[in-house]
């Protein structure tokens, strides 16, 4: 079945740094969802992506959606304390309102 | 209260109680969810709600119940949990059931079961 793929599993960086991350799939998705979730919290929306080439940016986060359909990244520049937590890519699968979740980035910043 | 509430936000209950979630969105969708997330592994998707229809059951126990009596409330039964149930449960919603569904999460219920 459809699956996402998340790498890194876990980044520690130190502040300041600019982060890449990246979600991959053997099957092709129609929208890229980024999603950040903080310990104890439900995930934040972060960027949706809905176009084949689409760079879009949040602040200091920008994601695009690959080419191909089967990939999209994410990079944060300038990393601060409080970009602290879990990066989650998530798709919907097909139009059944099925969103499909990779297993997560964790990302901690020293300071 | 805006975006999507969830309550109790921690629950510890016994594997013989009966307790229910609460979920109340604000966003006026249309469609609701039960997501189920335990420690290393991806959200699993429990239930699906669209206009107050459960339109997706993904092989949930039957120990897990959930109802929705409007659009904006959706709730979550237990009874006779086991410990392998205890895991942070997100209610979400979203506009519609459909292709570009952005969905919107609760910060969560953290369940413990003894």
């Amino acid at each position: 079945g459809q699956q996402l793929n998340q790498s890194p599993q876990s980044m520690f960086i130190q502040e300041g740094e600019d982060v890449s991350m990246n979600c991959t799939s053997s099957s092709i998705f129609n929208t890229w969802l980024w999603y950040k979730q903080d310990p104890g919290e439900g995930p934040v929306l972060l960027i949706a992506l809905y176009k084949a080439g689409e760079l879009t940016s949040n602040g200091r986060l920008t994601a695009q959606f690959g080419i191909t359909r089967k990939d999209s990244f994410l990079n944060i520049s300038a990393s601060i304390p409080s970009d602290v937590g879990i990066y989650f890519c998530a798709g919907p699968k097909s139009n059944t309102g099925k969103l499909i979740f990779g297993q997560g980035t964790t990302l901690q910043v020293k300071p | 209260e805006t975006g999507v509430t969830q309550t109790p936000r921690h629950l510890v209950m016994g594997m013989t109680n009966k307790k229910s979630l609460k979920c109340e969105q604000h966003l006026g969708h249309n469609a609701m969810y039960w997501y189920k997330q335990s420690a290393k592994k991806p959200l699993e998707l429990m239930f699906v709600y669209s206009l107050e229809e459960r339109v997706e059951n993904n092989s949930v126990p039957s120990r897990f119940s959930p109802e929705c009596p409007n659009s904006s409330h959706l709730f979550l039964h237990l009874h006779t949990l086991q410990p392998e149930d205890s895991a942070l449960y997100l209610c979400a919603s979203s506009q519609e059931r459909g292709y570009a569904n952005e969905q919107f999460f609760g910060p969560g219920t953290r369940l413990t079961v003894l």
